[in-house]
Parts: C-alpha cells; sequence; structure tokens
C-alpha cells in the first residue's frame, strides 16, 4: 500500500526559504519508473504542479518558479525534499506530495501560510 | 489563468448524467494522455481517471472520460449527491515540460 505524508512549517515569513520533506512508504525511488511529484493549491484556487523527481533523478520543475526550486531524493530515507525560496504571501497554499507521473496516490497536505 | 480550460461549475439532479469539459492545445491534450481528479470538500485530491479513459481502482463505471484533438471531458452518470466535488483535469504539456491542471469544475448535486 502506498501511503505518502507531507511536513515542514505552517508559517514562513516573506523572503524566508520553505523547506518541505514528503515520506513516503510502499515504493521505492531506487525502483525503474518510479517518481514523486509536488503539486500546491492557494486557497479557494486551482492545483498547481510544481516540480517531479524521477528515480533515475532525473528532476523537472514548473518553469515560473524554476529559479526558486530544487527537489532532491533520499532514497534510503524514502523521502523526496522541496525547498522554495523567497517565499512570498501568494505562495500560500496547501502543498501535496504525490507517487508517479499520474499522481496516483496522494498526500494529506500541508497548509502554508507567508506572511509577516 | 490555467493552461488548460474548464467550466468553473456545473451541476445536476441525483440520476442525471453531466458532462464536464477540459481544453488544452497543441502541446498538451493533443499529443499526451489526460488525467481527471476528484476532490472532496476538504480533502486530498483523488486519481479518477488516467490515460485518457482508464478508470482508477475502484472507481463505479457511472465515471468515463474521452479525448479528442484538444479537449477532453469527463462524464458522470447516474448522479449521486456523494460526486459533489471539484474536478481537476490535468495533462503533461510539452512545449511548458511540465505538467498542466485545469482551473476546477465544482460539480454540485441539486
Amino acid at each position: 500500500q502506498i501511503t505518502l505524508k507531507e511536513s515542514g512549517p505552517t508559517l514562513v515569513k516573506p523572503t524566508q526559504t520553505l523547506t518541505l520533506t514528503c515520506t513516503f512508504s510502499g515504493f521505492s525511488l531506487s525502483t525503474n519508473g518510479e517518481g514523486v511529484g509536488w503539486i500546491r493549491q492557494p486557497p479557494g484556487k486551482a492545483l498547481e504542479w510544481l516540480s517531479l523527481i524521477y528515480w533515475d533523478n532525473d528532476k523537472r520543475y514548473r518553469a515560473s518558479l524554476k529559479s526558486r526550486l530544487t527537489i532532491t531524493k533520499d532514497t534510503s530515507k524514502n523521502q523526496v525534499v522541496l525547498t522554495m525560496t523567497n517565499m512570498d504571501p501568494a505562495d500560500t497554499a496547501t502543498y501535496y506530495c504525490a507517487h508517479n507521473t499520474d499522481f496516483d496516490y496522494w498526500g494529506q497536505g500541508t497548509l502554508v501560510t507567508v506572511s509577516s | 489563468q490555467s493552461v488548460l480550460t474548464q467550466p468553473p461549475s456545473a451541476s445536476g439532479t441525483p440520476g442525471q448524467r453531466v458532462t464536464i469539459s477540459c481544453s488544452g492545445s497543441s502541446s498538451n491534450i493533443a499529443i499526451t494522455t489526460v488525467n481527471w481528479y476528484q476532490q472532496l470538500p476538504g480533502t486530498a485530491p483523488k486519481l479518477l481517471v488516467y490515460s485518457n479513459n482508464q478508470r482508477s481502482s475502484g472507481v463505479p463505471d457511472r465515471f468515463s472520460a474521452s479525448k479528442s484533438g484538444t479537449s477532453a471531458s469527463l462524464a458522470i452518470s447516474d448522479l449521486q449527491f456523494d460526486d459533489e466535488a471539484q474536478y481537476s483535469c490535468a495533462a503533461w504539456d510539452d512545449s511548458l515540460d511540465g505538467w498542466v491542471f485545469g482551473g476546477g469544475t465544482k460539480l454540485t448535486v441539486l
């Protein structure tokens, strides 16, 4: 059974760096074909894809946020970490991690508020 | 503004059939497969349909989807109160080299 769970701060100040961790079970990111993605959803708004990392360490980023995002994986810990620099109130959203390129399993999400 | 265009709302009464559209372009829907997600209030999205028309495990056959050209659609027949949710389409975009989502359609069962 595949499960994912996001963790990280619930409140960050403008200009700070956000670090979110996705801890998963039921699959391994060292297995051919596997991947983990990050998607966010501002309150009352649409889903927005942020980043994806594959088993072979191939990484993809949302073009408009590429300069601010970094995704890494720790295969031994079954974790994927997303960092986003220079946080702004417009980045307030629920951040989800999801399994694979179809996003067939999702974490419960974590609400991150950006405010001074 | 989302790359994939969906109507913001849809509605129907129990037992009815409703269809939700998703319009894209030559860089996404036309050349890749479409997924549909259902998001019940206050919960994470759930994969409903993948690869244009394949229902995810446990999804009833009341849900069906199709794709033609640069557009896709999700149909829900025999509408039930439990179907009240936000439905979002998604596809890979070759030009953007990333996933794009629709703006979501809030389905109300009257």
